[in-house]
């Protein structure tokens, strides 16, 4: 497609549910990475993937968060079990590749609102 | 470690103004830098980025930013703010090389807002 695209954009989930967001990347972007942004604290890394595969999940908060990517396509990040202190915007972003290419800066999706009651 | 400061949370100058945003950074080696912009309920949009080569670096909406690397800064500037610049900005780093390559590293941000 033409730019990244996130879905819903807006979730609103009672605490102890499960949610996935969805991530539809720039076509031909093989580099698709996960950030959450909580009020006052910036963006902060989740995971990177390069095709399907994760090489770098060390953002990933606890076990609850898990993420996939299929067709070196679409990811979904799946939260479960939510909690309050889940709530935040969730943003994709893809790039051509890691590496040399990468650095010409991602393209960043409008994020999903999560809040958690 | 790698890590990203941007010392100002909020920032409100007047129309017409001059702007000037800081972010300092922390890495072990010459780093990849840029700033991107987010307006209320949109994504990031990239404004400039330094790579290698002259410290001065333009980028879009008549945005541009020094790398000093004396400093460990990358401050953005803008001669005179228009009330469309009023969003949240964000200085982000990157390593050239190494387990982390490829995960930008974000400040907190610094919301600017615009006086008529």
């Amino acid at each position: 497609g033409a730019g990244v695209s996130q879905s819903p954009s807006n979730k609103v989930t009672e605490k102890g549910k499960d949610v996935e967001l969805r991530c539809d990347p720039i076509s031909g972007h093989t580099a698709l990475y996960w950030y959450r942004q909580s009020l006052g604290q910036g963006l902060e890394f989740l995971i990177y993937f390069q095709g399907n595969s994760a090489p770098d999940k060390s953002g990933l908060p606890s076990d609850r968060f898990s993420a996939e990517r299929t067709g070196g396509s679409v990811s979904t990040l799946t939260i479960q079990r939510t909690q309050q202190e889940d709530s935040a915007v969730y943003l994709c972003a893809s790039s051509l590749a890691r590496g040399q290419g990468a650095w010409y800066g991602y393209t960043f999706g409008s994020g999903t609102r999560l809040t958690v009651v | 470690a790698q890590s990203v400061t941007q010392p100002d949370i909020h920032i409100t100058v007047s129309e017409g103004a001059s702007l000037e945003l800081r972010c300092n950074y922390s890495y072990g080696a010459t780093p990849y830098l840029f700033w991107y912009v987010q307006s209320p309920g949109q994504g990031l949009q990239l404004l400039l980025k330094y790579f290698s080569g002259d410290t001065l670096v333009q980028g879009i909406k008549g945005f541009e930013a020094e790398f000093k690397r004396s400093q460990s800064s990358f401050n953005l500037r803008k001669p005179s703010v228009h009330w469309s610049d009023a969003a949240e900005y964000f200085c982000a780093v990157g390593g050239r090389v190494g387990g982390s390559q490829g995960n930008l590293i974000f400040g907190k941000g610094t919301k600017l807002s615009v006086k008529p």
